[in-house]
């Protein structure tokens, strides 16, 4: 069974600090990985995708991938109370028939 | 604007019953999902399908069946409903070659 492992959390943040944010997935050949924000009550939303080893910074979002180590993290600078949310860790296997395996999400709760 | 709408927000069913979850994309996406999420338990894959008419089972596809007769449409169909399957479903779709996935509003079922 592949397996995508995150901190339930919650994740107390200050406002204006940072927030980390750590996945690890069990399946070496995941190609693709993505964090999903999600308000209570409401879908998925997509706020990050990274493919290859390194950063990938997007405003105040940068996410880290080590596929040695198998881990992903994502980093949220500056927080604010409408960063609140539950934040969803995807992982691809395989891009052409898009299926994700996710894991079960960390609260992230920004304190003003 | 990339959509995917749900027929309903809310069901409630009784056991026993035939129930039917509508999902329609507006974005020409070969791939498509059904999810549902339960505290906890994050989201996990029910059935998805690549192409008309073709599916194939998710991890957890006991109890359910899809329809998917045009590229736009995708149903989820709970053939004899049970209250263990109260819960949130979600509906997703994916261009081929690309992990992202969108999300529907979300239904949110439950069965008495």
């Amino acid at each position: 069974q592949k397996e995508v492992e995150q901190n339930s959390g919650p994740l107390s943040v200050p406002e204006g600090a940072i927030a980390s944010l750590n996945c690890t997935y069990s399946d070496r050949g995941s190609q693709s990985f993505f964090w999903y924000r999600q308000y209570s009550g409401k879908s998925p939303e997509l706020i990050m995708s990274i493919y290859s080893n390194g950063d990938k910074e997007d405003g105040r979002f940068t996410a880290q991938l080590n596929k040695a180590s198998q881990y992903v993290s994502l980093l949220i600078r500056d927080s604010q109370p409408s960063d609140s949310a539950t934040y969803l860790c995807a992982v691809s296997e395989d891009d052409s028939w898009g299926k994700l395996q996710f894991g079960a999400g960390t609260q992230v709760v920004v304190t003003p | 604007d990339v959509k995917v709408t749900q027929s309903s927000r809310y069901l409630v069913k009784r056991t026993g019953e035939k129930v039917f979850l509508e999902c329609v994309q507006d974005m020409d996406h070969e791939n498509m999902f059904w999810y549902r999420q339960d505290p906890g338990l994050g989201l996990r894959l029910i059935y998805f399908s690549y192409d008309v008419k073709m599916k194939e089972k998710g991890d957890i596809p006991e109890g359910y069946s899809v329809s998917r007769e045009k590229k736009e449409r995708f149903s989820l169909i709970l053939e004899s409903a049970s209250t263990n399957q109260t819960s949130m479903y979600l509906c997703a779709s994916s261009l081929r070659g690309q992990g992202q996935a969108f999300f529907g509003q979300g239904t949110r079922l439950t069965v008495v």
